[in-house]
């Protein structure tokens, strides 16, 4: 049974580019949260999808957008990238947004700006 | 606001000897808490949770956690340490929303070294 999986592994951009992020949830999952994990610090809560759709966001900028395809898989998209992106970002699934089951985290992706 | 803290940056204990890791809350609320390690260069992986029931909760690994609701505290121990439970752990709580959604806030994480 696969776990969460994302891609890529490790990205190196620019100031000013535009990034995109994959999840791919743990199977029988259909929630997905997105998480920023800045060096040395805890995850801080991006935004979270269910049944396609955006359903609780955190602080954040709206350079910072998503999407959840039927299949339950999920892009995180930043745009005008800046230093302070440069992190950790990890993927969470559940099984359904409003159980008590636990999140489950991806290993994540290392993004560089430069 | 729902937050945890976590008041040590690191712990060291000798390999063999009883770890602690420590964890208070501050909820409106009952409580659901959780417990992650992150190892170099990967994600988080569960260690255990507390929803309701015992104080005394058994997990991963050997791991367990108490649950005190007299001291807010929610701390993480292990009876007997080895070398490979070296890693950076994590305290969160889950915040729900009124629309019943809820997001996970974390501590600022504890770096455990296990020296041998």
């Amino acid at each position: 049974d696969a776990g969460v999986t994302q891609s890529p592994t490790h990205l190196i951009k620019t100031r000013g580019q535009q990034v995109t992020l994959r999840c791919s949830p743990k199977s029988g999952h259909d929630t997905v949260s997105w998480y920023q994990q800045a060096l040395g610090q805890g995850p801080q809560f991006i935004f979270q999808y269910y049944e396609e759709e955006e359903r609780q966001r955190g602080n954040f900028p709206d350079r910072f957008s998503g999407h959840q395809y039927p299949n339950y898989s999920s892009e995180l998209n930043v745009n005008a990238l800046l230093l302070g992106d440069s992190a950790l970002y990890l993927c969470a699934s559940t099984r359904r947004v409003l159980s008590y089951n636990e999140q489950f985290f991806g290993p994540g992706t290392r993004l560089t700006v430069l | 606001a729902q937050s945890v803290a976590q008041p040590e940056d690191q712990v060291n204990v000798a390999e063999g000897n009883p770890l602690t890791v420590k964890c208070t809350y501050s909820v409106s609320g009952n409580p659901y808490l959780f417990w992650y390690v992150q190892y170099p260069n990967r994600g988080l992986q569960f260690l255990l949770k507390y929803i309701t029931g015992d104080n005394l909760v058994k997990g991963s690994y050997g791991f367990e956690a108490e649950f005190n609701k007299s001291q807010t505290s929610f701390h993480l121990k292990k009876p007997s340490a080895l070398v490979s439970d070296s890693a950076l752990y994590f305290c969160a709580v889950r915040d729900f929303a009124p629309s019943g959604t809820y997001k996970y806030i974390f501590g600022t994480g504890t770096r455990l070294k296990v020296l041998a």
